[in-house]
């Protein structure tokens, strides 16, 4: 099993471009998850999904957008990139079982975006 | 005032001391509690998971929750240079709620 994986690794987007950030997992989990970490600040939940097509905000979802089509990907839209963006994201999973499976959450490697 | 507090550090250590990692909250509903460890260009990874309050213990790792005093341990014996990362706390009041709050993490150096 590769888990979670996300592309690409590095990024330097100019001021107003867009992005998508890829994301897939392996583990047929339903629950996936995306965040963005900035130093010393933790993980904040930009958004996440408890299946296909069914998506709602976390705490930070303005500038972002996701969608669900497939129980393996979770793509995140950056529409306009804005210097505040610039941060390390990323994508996780776990299982929908409820138990302590669903509060462990598989993360992927990240994705380390700069907008200049 | 944040939900979950956590010292960032950072925190260094000489190999095979004991470390104490703290957080405290504010949310008297949180029920599970979670230390992720983190290292470094790596995303994170589930260490210790517990319910309530009290001890769990494995291996050199033990987790403590007070939630009398919102406030839970991550303590490390006989550090290894190997423990070096960021250690993050989560909590969350449903089991299996999918937002679990994290705190801001603390980055620890074992020194040889």
């Amino acid at each position: 099993n590769a888990g979670v994986t996300q592309t690409p690794k590095f990024r330097i987007l100019k001021i107003g471009q867009s992005m998508t950030l890829q994301c897939a997992q392996d583990m047929n989990h339903n629950y996936m998850y995306w965040y963005r970490q900035d130093p010393g600040m933790g993980l904040k939940l930009i958004y996440y999904s408890v299946g296909a097509g069914i998506t709602d905000k976390g705490e930070v979802p303005n500038g972002y957008n996701v969608s669900r089509s497939t129980t393996e990907d979770f793509p995140l839209r950056l529409e306009l990139a804005a210097p505040s963006q610039t941060s390390v994201y990323f994508c996780a999973s776990s299982s929908s079982r409820v138990g302590p499976s669903t509060d462990t959450q598989y993360f992927g490697p990240g994705t380390r975006l700069t907008v200049l | 005032q944040k939900e979950v507090e956590q010292d960032p550090g950072p925190l260094s250590v000489p190999e095979g001391a004991i470390v104490s990692l703290n957080c405290t909250y504010s949310n008297s509903a949180f029920q599970y509690f979670m230390w992720y460890r983190q290292y470094s260009r790596k995303g994170p990874e589930l260490l210790m998971y517990t319910y309530s309050s009290g001890n769990k213990e494995d291996g050199r790792f033990t987790a403590q929750v007070d939630k009398s005093s919102k406030y839970i341990s991550l303590f490390i014996r006989d550090s290894q240079p190997s423990d070096s990362a960021t250690y993050l706390c989560a909590m969350n009041t449903i089991q299996g709620a999918q937002k679990l709050v994290f705190g801001q993490g603390t980055r620890l150096t074992i020194n040889p």
